[in-house]
């Protein structure tokens, strides 16, 4: 089982609408949860991280983690085409040498279209 | 100055060329972090120094040989490296490597082994 799984997409929304983004995670031992976007060719660019159960929002963005069902989303609402990338969910555990490590999903590819 | 800088943006290099990647953080963090990116696979975590002091080795091949001076600066030397190492290498930082700090990467290097 992969530590970090999301559904590689492409998935595809019209501007305006809402887009809903999964992540499943396999260590219950996991404590905080990431959302990063990368668009092609660049590096990835936190938008929003959540540490408990329930949602956290951010202007359009609003995350939601339920730690019972090991899963965490991201909603984006008011899709605008600028929003089109790759968004990576990361989750980080504590390592058996003691500090966090941030684990990474292959990322879903988003496409707002105008 | 950006929050992360790598440097360089680009680099090809032969299996049997030396050459070092650079990364510098002006974010006063104290943890700093190498990861590999390779097409079609989620960011791998390398290595981790946490005050100066590698803290995780993440089974990396001995060709490449981090150095980490200060808290701001991080090296990645590279040597007798393979075709298979090509890929974007992106440096992170982070206030300190717990499991409540949000990691901020830099631009990335993209290498090229010929």
């Amino acid at each position: 089982q992969k530590e970090v799984e999301q559904n590689s997409g492409p998935l595809s929304v019209p501007e305006g609408a809402i887009a809903s983004l999964n992540c499943t995670y396999s260590d219950r031992g996991s404590q905080s949860f990431f959302w990063y976007r990368q668009y092609s060719g660049k590096s990835p660019e936190l938008i929003m991280f959540i540490y408990s159960n329930g949602d956290k929002e951010d202007g359009r963005f609003t995350a939601q983690l339920n730690k019972a069902s090991q899963y965490v989303s991201l909603l984006i609402r008011d899709s605008q085409p600028s929003d089109s990338a790759t968004y990576l969910c990361a989750v980080k555990k504590q390592s058996g040498a003691g500090s966090y490590q941030l684990t990474f999903g292959k990322g879903t590819k988003l496409s707002v279209i105008p | 100055e950006t929050g992360v800088t790598q440097t360089p943006r680009h680099l090809v290099m032969g299996m049997t060329n030396k050459k070092s990647l650079k990364c510098e953080q002006h974010l006063g963090h104290n943890a700093m972090y190498w990861y590999k990116q390779s097409a079609k696979k989620p960011l791998e975590l390398m290595f981790v120094y946490n005050f100066k002091e590698q803290t995780e080795n993440n089974s990396v091949p001995s060709r490449f040989s981090p150095e980490c001076p200060n808290s701001s600066h991080l090296f990645l030397h590279l040597h007798t490296l393979q075709p298979e190492d090509s890929a974007l290498y992106l440096c992170a930082s982070s206030q300190d490597d717990r499991a409540y700090s949000p990691l901020h990467f830099g631009n990335g290097t993209r290498l090229t082994v010929t």
